[in-house]
């Protein structure tokens, strides 16, 4: 399949660590941020998502942390699988003015060592 | 599968022919979001529907491209007269409106112009 990312920024992790990737978002007025998992070949699939009145959200494996003040998103993956290699976007979207239009980062690559 | 489904997956095209893609939302979803994506970048938005109006479109959006969704289900986005740097990814994302809209994406159609 085709690559997603060649000139990507990669974390590379041991199977079993955790990992944390790092986003810095650009406009303070955006509310909502959402995490995605972009495989090659594959559109983007939704991992989790934080409105902008919280610090923290968790689900399976996962947890967002927004911090407002330096304008900077992180996801955190627990014991990570080779499954979970992939580029990972973070986006964020200014709902207040009733735009829909998500806003991309440039994503980051994960590598799962067995 | 009751996905975002987008057709066709590939697309081969000549400079300065014109081409056309379909996405099919998921069922009940009455936002539909195109984006485009190149290799090693996030998606970029171009252009959003609630129902069958046209409520946002980004400055991407030349006069060579148009997007349509005529009853408010499946949409398609056509490019007149393509040029080489209209090869990309473009992806369509659907999403059910209300507090938490999160946008479910297709896996893309790749347009190549030659």
């Amino acid at each position: 399949g085709e690559s997603v990312g060649l000139h990507l920024p990669t974390l590379s992790v041991q199977e079993g660590d955790n990992s944390i990737i790092n986003c810095a978002y650009s406009n303070s007025a955006s509310d909502y941020f959402i995490w995605y998992k972009q495989e090659s070949g594959k559109g983007p699939q939704f991992i989790i998502d934080i409105r902008s009145n919280m610090d923290k959200r968790q689900g399976q494996r996962v947890t967002v942390l927004l911090n407002k003040t330096v304008k900077h998103l992180s996801l955190q993956i627990a014991a990570t699988q080779p499954g979970d290699s992939a580029v990972y976007f973070c986006a964020e979207n200014r709902g207040d003015t009733g735009r829909r239009a998500l806003t991309f980062g440039s994503g980051t690559r994960l590598q799962v060592q067995p | 599968d009751t996905g975002v489904s987008q057709n066709p997956r590939h697309k081969i095209t000549k400079r300065g022919q014109n081409v056309t893609f379909r996405c099919d939302p998921i069922s009940e979803h009455n936002r539909l979001y195109w984006y485009r994506q190149t290799l090693g970048q996030g998606p970029e938005f171009l252009t959003y529907f609630q129902n069958e109006a046209q409520l946002e479109k980004s400055r991407l959006l030349s006069d060579r491209f148009s997007a349509e969704r005529p009853k408010g289900s499946f949409s398609t986005l056509e490019i007149q007269r393509t040029e080489q740097g209209d090869s990309a990814m473009y992806l369509c994302a659907s999403s059910l409106g209300g507090l938490g809209d999160i946008q479910y994406f297709g896996a893309g159609t790749r347009l190549s112009v030659l």
